[in-house]
């Protein structure tokens, strides 16, 4: 199995830029979750998802962020526009469905600059 | 509020001795886990822990969960190099479904020669 994906790698824009951060959960997993990861906040969730559907949104800064999962297999994030301080590393993870003994398996992130 | 604290913070220790990482949280809730993560790179599972008492090894990491005390410990036995890494708990806050994770701020282990 090829792990989470996710893409871009890096992402540097300017602000007021739009931002779309992409992922690929591992096929046959039913959860997937966004976090953000700085040095000052530490590992954040953002949103998550069961089955496509979103379940917490809580953890989204403000309405300048949008997630979607538009099939099991795909999933954005969107940020728009950009500010600086949302430079971050981005981690998509995916979990089977909650209540089965699984852990979540993080991609590699993507390092979002906003100069 | 919610609080998932680690202790310490920064852990410098020589190869081959022993220590443990502290991980209290203020809410219920008895599944835990713990992560490692590489500068620049991505967080790996290590350990989960899914009941009162569970205690899981993993090589020179032991890591168990007391749920009453609300603490995880994660111990490092005769610590080597290649440990060197920052170590996460999470605990599932159980907002909206299972998986909703809260985690500590780290623990970044250096193991010197």
């Amino acid at each position: 199995d090829a792990g989470v994906i996710q893409s871009p790698r890096h992402e540097v824009t300017e602000m007021g830029q739009e931002v779309t951060l992409r992922c690929k959960p591992i096929s046959g997993h039913n959860s997937l979750f966004w976090y953000r990861q700085t040095m000052m906040r530490g590992l954040e969730l953002l949103i998550y998802f069961n089955n496509n559907v979103p379940i917490d949104d809580s953890g989204m800064p403000e309405d300048r962020f949008s997630a979607k999962m538009p099939n099991a297999s795909f999933s954005t994030l969107k940020i728009q526009p950009s500010e600086p301080r949302d430079s971050a590393v981005y981690f998509c993870a995916s979990s089977l469905l909650p209540g089965q003994q699984e852990t979540q398996y993080f991609g590699p992130g993507t390092r979002l600059l906003v100069l | 509020e919610l609080k998932v604290e680690q202790n310490p913070l920064f852990l410098s220790m020589q190869e081959g001795k022993n220590y443990t990482i502290y991980c209290n949280y203020s809410t219920t809730s008895d599944r835990l886990y713990w992560y490692r993560q590489d500068p620049g790179k991505s967080l790996e599972s290590l350990f989960v822990l899914l009941s009162n008492g569970a205690v899981k090894q993993e090589g020179r990491l032991m890591a168990s969960l007391d749920t009453k005390a609300r603490l995880s410990t994660l111990h490092i036995t005769a610590a080597v190099h290649d440990l060197s890494a920052t170590y996460f708990c999470a605990v599932d806050i159980y907002r909206g479904s299972q998986g909703n994770l809260i985690f500590g701020k780290g623990t970044k282990l250096s193991v010197k020669p």
